[in-house]
């Protein structure tokens, strides 16, 4: 059964760079048919999808976070990680990676609801 | 970008009653790419619902999703004392996915 496992600094000052990584167990990484996700939930708040990467390594971002956001991945440690630069308080959140079915066609791709999630970390930005 | 509204905010139940959640969202959801979630305190959301109708893999039929274009609903037949929870919709059918800003189901 696959899993995911978020770790990371717990604790990011203000204007530095917070770094997460997503360990999977219980398959591949590399296998097609899936993208990989980051998603975050600010204290007492909603959901908020941050962005994702496929398996080819092609990657997609939400259009707010876009020019602060690298997601890559790391095929020989079966890992994805998350970087998001320029912090502030209102990146506080617990931070969740998540897997979902991709489908491509000739086109273009597309991916299905969350199925697997992390049990997530929490992350505070403080001086 | 599509913004899904929930209703209500609380929805305050007793066991074994019926709960209906509503999602709205600001424009046609594509193909009915919409999915509901269930989330307790201190635990990562979990699927219950995808493609707006279908049960997700282990989720009992009690939960049911119903909805197109853009108004879908999440009916939990009768509540059981571990549906008591915070539960979202999002959407998937457009870029970025957006998430509503979830409907708390609280034991009256």
């Amino acid at each position: 059964q696959l899993q995911l496992q978020e770790s990371g600094s717990g604790l990011v000052k203000p204007s530095q760079t917070l770094s997460l990584t997503c360990a999977v167990s219980g398959g591949s990484i590399s296998s097609g048919g899936y993208s990989w996700s980051w998603i975050r939930q600010p204290p007492g708040k909603g959901l908020e999808w941050i962005g994702y990467i496929y398996h080819s390594g092609s990657t997609y971002y939400n259009p707010s976070l876009k020019s602060r956001v690298t997601i890559s991945v790391d095929r020989s440690k079966n890992q994805f990680s998350l970087k998001l630069s320029s912090v502030t308080a209102a990146d506080t959140a617990v931070y969740y990676c998540a897997r979902a079915d991709l489908f491509c066609s000739s086109t273009s791709c597309y991916t299905d609801a969350f199925d697997i999630w992390g049990q997530g970390t929490m992350v505070t930005v403080s001086s | 970008e599509i913004v899904l509204t929930q209703s209500p905010g609380t929805l305050s139940l007793s066991p074994g009653e019926r709960a209906t959640l509503s999602c709205r969202a600001s424009q046609s959801v594509s193909s009915s790419y919409l999915a509901w979630y269930q989330q307790k305190p201190g635990q990562a959301p979990r699927l219950l619902i995808y493609g707006a109708s279908s049960r997700a893999t282990g989720i009992p039929d009690r939960f049911s999703g119903s909805g197109s274009g853009t108004d879908f609903t999440l009916t939990i037949s009768r509540l059981e004392p571990e549906d008591f929870a915070v539960y979202y919709c999002q959407q998937y059918g457009s870029s970025p996915e957006t998430f509503g800003q979830g409907t708390k189901v609280e034991i009256k």
